[in-house]
């Protein structure tokens, strides 16, 4: 089984609707963190997390929420898509440590049409 | 902030070797890493360093220049299979003094027999 699990794997929507996508880890790791992924772009920060009450905006939190409901559980919200929110989305964990480096999920491409 | 800089694509032969450059610019620094990603999965871990020289670990090695600035990420014996993007990231200090990395937008390289 993964480490890092993200359901769904694959999400075609509509303009305006209500997304979310979960993040379960068995690692034990306390942080977690959202990234989105573009063609180019490389991938980048929307939220993070270093425990169940802490949560920290990234480089492009807007349009986005999150929701650590446990250690293992970090959920990503898209309150109302808009198609530039299309990319591919990557959730990632990792332990304290300064070496420490990130473990993500398989992804998940999220299509807004 | 971080600017984070690699080529965005390369090309090599089956059997050689080769360099992949990142150059950054940060007001602070907390360790690099080295990610790879084949196309359409999750980045995997490859490397850190924290401190200048170079870190060797099978066929794969991974140089820092701390004053300059400066990693590199060598592939010997390349092999089919390493065709894939290779990430860059810098730990870069965050509010609150926490260092999240910060990824450049990758290097593509396509390895041909």
């Amino acid at each position: 089984d993964a480490d890092v699990t993200q359901t769904p794997r694959n999400r075609i929507t509509k303009t305006g609707k209500r997304i979310m996508l979960e993040c379960s880890q068995t690692k034990g790791h306390d942080r977690m963190y959202w990234y989105r992924q573009d063609p180019g772009l490389g991938l980048r920060l929307i939220y993070y997390s270093f425990d169940v009450k802490d949560i920290n905006k990234g480089e492009i939190s807007d349009g986005y929420s999150v929701s650590r409901q446990a250690q293992a559980k970090f959920s990503l919200s898209l309150e109302s898509a808009i198609p530039n929110q299309t990319a591919l989305y990557f959730c990632a964990t990792s332990d304290a440590g300064q070496n420490q480096p990130q473990h993500f999920g398989d992804g998940t491409r999220l299509s807004i049409l | 902030g971080q600017n984070i800089d690699q080529p965005t694509e390369m090309t090599a032969t089956e059997g050689a070797i080769v360099q992949i450059n990142c150059t950054y610019q940060t007001s602070g620094f907390n360790g690099l890493f080295w990610y790879q990603q084949h196309a359409g999965e999750a980045p995997t871990f490859l490397s850190y360093n924290v401190l200048d020289g170079l870190e060797e670990k099978g066929r794969f090695s991974s140089f820092l220049s701390r004053s300059k600035g400066y990693s590199y990420l060598l592939l010997k014996e390349l092999q089919m299979k390493d065709s894939a993007s290779y990430l860059c990231a810098v730990r870069d200090p965050s509010p609150g003094g926490s260092y999240i990395p910060t990824f450049g937008r990758g290097t593509s390289l396509i390895v041909h027999p």
